[in-house]
């Protein structure tokens, strides 16, 4: 069965810091990784898809790196702005399209 | 971009009624369509996989008669959550793959149903 840890589980930094969120996993036979962010209350937006055979994926300020024979996934946050403030969800997908979820890194950007 | 429909957005029920939730893809076929559950402060949790024109797939511990999901198109899955408690009430959430991106696995969501029952 995986289980995906996602560190830290809560994180505080001022506007304009780089950032990174770690996410592990034990079940290194993943087809592809995904993070999503999320607001409270609110649904899922994909950020960054990376498929197994791929070392990582850059979209704007962000950058997710994946090692799946270590099951380890990062998720790098560039100049991070208020905005950015929202929980961070990493899953990675196995057989079936069985997405795992973490329990997310709740992040907030301090103006 | 493809878009999942998720209604409806927030719903209040007396103990014991049945709510229906949809889930519909608006610019793709979906042949799977996922149910998650999430909790205040957790993570995201499979309920079932639903696959159009067949019966869903019900994770361990959740409760068939109790969830029950209808995929009858390409577009639509219902979950009805029967005779609900307040134990029942929770964020769901659904997401469809899209069937003509299979080889990329790609699943996208829905905005969530609060389900709130009193």
């Amino acid at each position: 069965k995986q289980e995906v840890t996602q560190i830290p589980a809560a994180l505080s930094v001022p506007e304009g810091e780089n950032l990174v969120l770690n996410c592990s996993f034990t079940d290194s036979a993943i087809y592809n990784l995904q993070w999503f962010r999320q607001d409270p209350g609110k649904g899922l937006t994909s950020l960054l898809l990376i498929q197994s055979s791929q070392r990582e994926q850059t979209s704007g300020r962000l950058n997710a790196s994946l090692d799946k024979s270590s099951g380890r996934s990062t998720l790098y946050i560039a100049a991070s702005q208020p905005g950015d403030s929202a929980t961070y969800l990493c899953a990675p997908q196995t057989s079936g399209s069985r997405l795992t979820f973490g329990e997310g890194t709740q992040l907030t950007v301090n103006p | 971009g493809a878009v999942v429909s998720q209604h409806p957005s927030w719903v209040i029920c007396k103990s014991g009624t049945s709510v229906k939730i949809e889930c519909r893809s608006l610019d793709f076929q979906a042949t799977t369509m996922f149910w998650y559950r999430q909790f205040p402060k957790q993570s995201l949790m499979l309920m079932a996989t639903s696959n159009e024109g067949s019966k869903a797939t019900y994770e361990q511990g959740v409760e068939k008669d109790k969830f029950l999901i209808n995929h009858a198109s390409l577009t639509l899955s219902t979950l009805t959550v029967t005779s609900a408690h307040p134990e029942d009430s929770s964020f769901y959430i659904c997401s469809a793959r899209d069937r003509g991106s299979v080889a990329k696995n790609i699943q996208y969501f829905g905005a969530g149903t609060r389900l709130s029952v009193l």
